[in-house]
């Protein structure tokens, strides 16, 4: 029973390039969340989405940043156009949506911005 | 929106020695609390959670409490061990089981308490 998968775990992009994440939820699962943590600081909320649909992304910067999560295949969080202040830990987490109380983290993607 | 604060932003404790964080939120509304654990460089691992519903969790050595008319919950580490030292943050969110509220379901963090037990 795989937990949530994230990949790349690792990201370093220069100074205007497009950085991707993928999120993987549980099986099961229906809801992704995606946060950020800067470093030594706590997790940030950015966007919660369902299958083809964006529920809440009162937490994204108005530029750059978008996501998604198609109806097959990972959850996408795209940056472009990074910037140093983007360097941080984006970590995903599932839930399965009817008693969603519980998000469970994925490992983190990384991003080194230089 | 929800605002969630957490003392102390780090913790000594002599191993066997219990631990206690506290945080405070802001949002009536908000029903669920989850408290995770998150090692170096690790991903958050949700520990034990508590809804508006019951006042006290206990799960081995860890317990949780909550007061709803204070808005303020507690993590409690009983006979604190090496293993126990990490970050932990609290968190309040307000799920309210309907899809269409979208601004419940995300989490509000508090800022960490970074524990070190010692041996």
């Amino acid at each position: 029973n795989a937990g949530v998968m994230q990949n790349p775990r690792h990201l370093v992009r220069r100074r205007g390039q497009e950085a991707r994440l993928r999120c993987s939820p549980m099986k099961g699962h229906s809801h992704v969340y995606w946060y950020r943590q800067l470093p030594e600081e706590g997790l940030k909320f950015m966007v919660y989405l369902q299958k083809e649909n964006i529920i809440d992304e009162s937490g994204m910067p108005k530029e750059r940043f978008s996501a998604e999560f198609p109806k097959e295949g990972p959850s996408i969080l795209r940056i472009q156009q990074v910037v140093r202040g983007d360097s941080a830990a984006y970590f995903c987490a599932s839930s399965p949506g009817t008693s969603a109380y519980e998000q469970y983290f994925g490992p983190g993607t990384r991003l080194t911005v230089t | 929106g929800e605002n969630v604060e957490q003392h102390p932003s780090t913790l000594s404790v002599q191993e066997g020695d219990s631990a206690v964080i506290k945080c405070t939120y802001s949002d009536s509304a908000s029903n669920y609390f989850p408290w995770y654990k998150q090692e170096l460089g690790k991903r958050p691992q949700l520990i034990i959670d508590i809804r508006s519903n019951v006042g006290e969790k206990k799960d081995q050595r860890i317990a949780v409490t909550l007061n709803k008319t204070a808005k303020h919950f507690s993590l409690h580490i009983t006979e604190t061990q090496p293993e126990d030292s990490a970050v932990y943050f609290c968190a309040a969110s307000s799920w309210g089981g309907v899809v269409i509220k979208a601004a419940g379901n995300k989490l509000t963090f508090g800022g960490g308490t970074r524990v070190l037990v010692k041996p």
